[in-house]
């Protein structure tokens, strides 16, 4: 049972690349998000999808773009990479409003 | 607008000792409540939540958690620490009249436990 897979565990970009986070759970849940975590801010909202082709953003969005086109998955594209976006990444899944949410390991960013 | 506190960046408690982590909760309607705990390196693991009914919820490892409406207060309790708790806490919560097409679930800053043999 692989529950919430994310890749890559760590990734360094340089200022003004792009690149994809990818998020797969295999739980057929319908709810699906990104957080960023930081030291000492707890984790922030990105963007979330309540099903497939329904996305809407989080707290802090600027600078990232997602789509829903399965169920199953859910990637968040960073256009041009900027050192604020340092960060480690969740991805994170639910059956519903109301169920507790699954996350995946996480994915540690550096922009240099 | 909600909004998660969690007043203490760091709780030390002795092996055995009684731990209490704390988290008091802002939403405009009723909330939905969560505990959840994350390992160095590792994702956040779903401990407990508080949906509705009793007021004291049981979760995993032996934790638990009362409700308190008045108080808005969402307490992590667990009778006897062990040195494996040591871990970060993070309390969430989500507005129940939010709706199906919102999934705002906004998280506190994480208290750090520490169990010391």
């Amino acid at each position: 049972n692989a529950g919430v897979t994310q890749t890559p565990k760590f990734q360094v970009l340089k200022t003004g690349q792009s690149m994809t986070l990818q998020c797969a759970q295999d739980m057929n849940h319908e709810y699906m998000s990104w957080y960023r975590q930081d030291p000492g801010m707890g984790l922030r909202l990105i963007h979330y999808s309540v099903g497939a082709g329904i996305t809407d953003q989080g707290e802090v969005p600027n600078g990232y773009n997602v789509s829903r086109s399965t169920t199953e998955d859910f990637p968040l594209r960073l256009l041009s990479a900027a050192p604020s976006q340092t960060s480690v990444y969740f991805c994170a899944s639910s059956r519903g409003v109301f169920t507790e949410a699954f996350f995946g390991q996480g994915t540690r960013l550096t922009v240099v | 607008a909600q909004s998660v506190a969690q007043p203490e960046d760091q709780v030390n408690v002795a092996e055995g000792n009684p731990l209490t982590v704390k988290c008091t909760y802002s939403v405009s309607g009723n909330p939905y409540l969560f505990w959840y705990v994350q390992y160095p390196n590792r994702g956040l693991q779903f401990l407990l939540k508080y949906i509705t009914g009793d007021n004291l919820v049981k979760g995993s490892y032996g934790f638990e958690a009362e409700f308190n409406k008045s108080q808005t207060s969402f307490h992590l309790k667990k009778p006897s620490a062990l040195v494996s708790d040591s871990a970060l806490y993070f309390c969430a919560v989500r507005d129940k009249e939010s709706g199906a097409g919102s999934y705002q679930l906004t998280f506190g800053k994480g208290t750090k436990l520490s169990v010391i043999p």
